[in-house]
């Protein structure tokens, strides 16, 4: 057990449909960041919280958003879903954001299949 | 942000060590260098990282070239468990998250 938890581990949808993926970080770690790992795209990084706040965005659709909540906790909104959706989605805590002297802490992943 | 180039796979017997390459030439020198490794169906780990002296803790051993272009993973035992993509990222202050490469894939062989 990392200390990240990821829910739920495993989720199908049809087309269309909207879901939400959530991410409770590390005890004590205040930034949060979400990565999109596909068959052919490799670990893509699509956005950065850091304490309730966005830091950084990356390869993030427009259907998409996050939020990070005041107990940290964050969540990654996937709307209109498309079959190029399916993933697995990753979340990473870290102490801090923008230093480099600490490694990040990844969650399990969320399987994401779009039918 | 610095590019790094890592052999695609490698092999390695089991209890054998094993060195995994890597080259970032254009590392800019305030640029951490850690490594991450992926095991199947899992979530990427954190391995080490250093900035200029070589690194040891209990997972492996980051050897730095003095230079800085380089640097070697080394698994000093591999185990079954190893087996694994394995990822050196360079990592700059001040920079928004970790950019994740390719890597290499390592075979452990029982």
């Amino acid at each position: 057990d990392s200390g990240v938890t990821q829910t739920p581990k495993h989720l199908i949808t049809a087309t269309g449909q909207r879901v939400t993926l959530r991410c409770s970080p590390r005890s004590g770690d205040l930034s949060v960041y979400w990565y999109q790992q596909s068959l052919d795209q490799g670990l893509q990084f699509l956005i950065q919280y850091y304490n309730g706040e966005e830091r950084a965005k990356g390869n993030i659709l427009e259907r998409f958003s996050a939020q990070q909540f005041p107990d940290l906790h964050s969540e990654l909104n996937l709307s209109s879903l498309e079959l190029g959706d399916s993933a697995l989605y990753f979340c990473a805590s870290s102490l801090t954001p923008r230093t480099a002297n600490y490694g990040y802490t990844f969650g399990s992943g969320t399987r994401l299949t779009v039918v | 942000d610095a590019k790094t180039t890592q052999p695609n796979s490698m092999e390695s017997n089991e209890e054998e060590p094993v060195h995994l390459p890597c080259n970032h030439s254009t590392i800019s020198g305030t640029d951490y260098i850690h490594w991450y490794r992926q095991l199947p169906s899992q979530g990427p780990e954190y391995v080490i990282h250093g900035l200029t002296s070589n690194v040891n803790n209990r997972m492996a051993s980051l050897a730095i070239a003095e230079d800085r272009k380089s640097s070697t993973l080394i698994l000093h035992r591999a185990t079954l468990r190893d087996a694994a993509v394995y990822y050196c990222i360079p990592f700059q202050t001040g920079a928004n998250n970790l950019f994740f490469g390719t890597g290499t894939r390592l075979t452990v062989i029982p």
